[in-house]
């Protein structure tokens, strides 16, 4: 079974401080890997994808994929309160009948307080 | 990025009846994805809607009870059928155009 698993919740960060996620996957034939924000009553935005291991930025985020670690993270440098949000991590695998579909993982909840 | 829009945003259902939640996208897309989102959880993967073919539904979910109509490159429809309260979700229609994007979501409460 594909599983997506992020750490656990919540996470509170002081404005101006950088704030971590983190996510592991089970299914080693993900391709591609994305990060939504969802405010509470809304649906998901994405906000970073990563296919290639190493780091992508992208403003104050920063994705990182360690595909031999199975691993995904996301940085958020300078945290505001308004990034207060639950954060998914998803990933796809895109061979056969799977592309297009996501694996999400719990979502962690994060607070940035002033 | 493509544009979804979703309808209805927001219903409350009698238990047993059913409603049918529609999504158009401003582009042609190949692939649409229906998923479900339960209060307090992530979203699971019901089914893919494919343009010309039956839907393909993930384990767990039935075509009896969430049947989908693709009746075009833009549009696809999802039925809640014989609901009853443990239907109560949000329901997200997603569409693949290079990465995933969602529409504004259903937000389903069965009473």
């Amino acid at each position: 079974q594909k599983e997506v698993e992020q750490n656990s919740g919540p996470l509170s960060v002081p404005e101006g401080a950088i704030a971590s996620l983190n996510c592991t996957y089970s299914d080693r034939g993900s391709q591609s890997f994305f990060w939504y924000r969802q405010y509470s009553g809304k649906s998901p935005e994405l906000i970073m994808f990563i296919y290639s291991n190493g780091d992508k930025e992208d403003g104050r985020f920063t994705a990182q994929l360690n595909k031999a670690s199975q691993y995904v993270s996301l940085l958020i440098r300078d945290s505001q309160p308004s990034d207060s949000a639950t954060y998914l991590c998803a990933a796809e695998n895109a061979g056969g009948t799977s592309y297009g579909k996501l694996t999400f993982g719990q979502g962690t909840i994060l607070t940035v307080h002033p | 990025s493509a544009v979804i829009s979703q309808k209805p945003s927001r219903d409350i259902c009698q238990r047993g009846t059913s409603l049918t939640i529609q999504c158009q996208v401003d582009s042609q897309v190949t692939m649409m994805f229906w998923y479900r989102q339960q209060p307090g959880q992530s979203l699971t993967l019901i089914a893919t809607a494919n343009q010309g073919s039956e839907a393909t539904y993930e384990s767990g979910f039935v075509i009896d009870k969430f049947p989908i109509s693709r009746p075009n490159l833009t549009f696809s429809t999802l039925t809640v059928s014989n609901m009853s309260p443990e239907d109560s979700s949000i329901y997200l229609c997603s569409v693949q155009s290079g990465k995933a994007f969602f529409g504004q979501g259903t937000r389903l409460t069965v009473v």
